[in-house]
């Protein structure tokens, strides 16, 4: 199975300022067909969890151009530019590209400062 | 509007079984692969189980596999989860997901359950 590993597991992070927080897989997601199914995804409490970039760098309908996702093979960055009030939550990478299983990373939880 | 609708949760006990429902609308459901991904409370994301858009593959995680059955029915444009010999470890929110993996923007509401003697 693809183990992903988020870092840091807590981040706190004062308004307005940026926010980074990293997913490193056990192996390269690089797929055969030459796409990376490496996801983000925000879940605030009591709510299903949100799909906010896919393969790598994409951003989904409605996402705030805020959030950006970069990286290749086994290591990728979600980055929030500007930290706003509404971006508290817990941010999971997932990976796609090698199932059975899907799996994700443990989660990041983004706090106040 | 696409929507994923839950039903089924609730709390039973060791060994029971329970059927979870998900009744997809918006978009054209014999098209797309669908998933369960579970999060047991305090705890992350667990993906559960998939079946593809003919519904002749599924997939299981090792910790469900022999005890969870996920099937679909085309006609009631609905997901299922049947979920048997039931343990305290299986309890959680759990949620359907367009694609078989997960990957998407599209997820249910959740359904609670709770495996408790």
């Amino acid at each position: 199975d693809v183990v992903l590993t988020q870092s840091p597991l807590s981040l706190p992070v004062s308004l307005g300022q940026p926010a980074s927080i990293s997913c490193r897989s056990s192996r390269s997601l690089l797929y055969t067909d030459g796409n990376t199914y490496l996801n983000w995804f925000q879940q605030r409490p009591g709510q299903p969890p949100r799909r906010l970039i896919y393969e790598v760098s994409k951003r989904d309908s409605g996402v705030p151009d805020r959030f950006s996702g970069s990286g290749s093979g086994t290591d990728f960055t979600l980055e929030i530019s500007r930290v706003e009030a509404d971006d508290i939550a817990v941010y999971y990478c997932m990976q796609g590209s090698y199932w059975p299983p899907a799996t994700f990373g443990q989660g990041t939880k983004l706090e106040i400062k | 509007e696409i929507q994923l609708l839950q039903s089924g949760g609730g709390i039973i006990q060791p060994g029971g079984s329970l059927r979870l429902s998900c009744v997809v609308s918006g978009l054209t459901f014999n098209r797309y692969g669908m998933s369960w991904v579970r999060q047991a409370p305090g705890k992350g994301l667990e993906w559960v189980s998939g079946i593809n858009d003919d519904g002749d593959k599924t997939y299981y995680a090792d910790s469900v596999k022999g005890r969870f059955y996920i099937s679909r029915d085309d006609s009631e444009s609905t997901l299922y989860l049947q979920m048997n010999s039931l343990r305290v470890e299986d309890t959680a929110v759990y949620y359907c997901a367009r694609g078989g993996t997960g990957a998407s923007s599209y997820w249910g509401q959740g359904t609670r359950v709770i495996v408790s003697s």
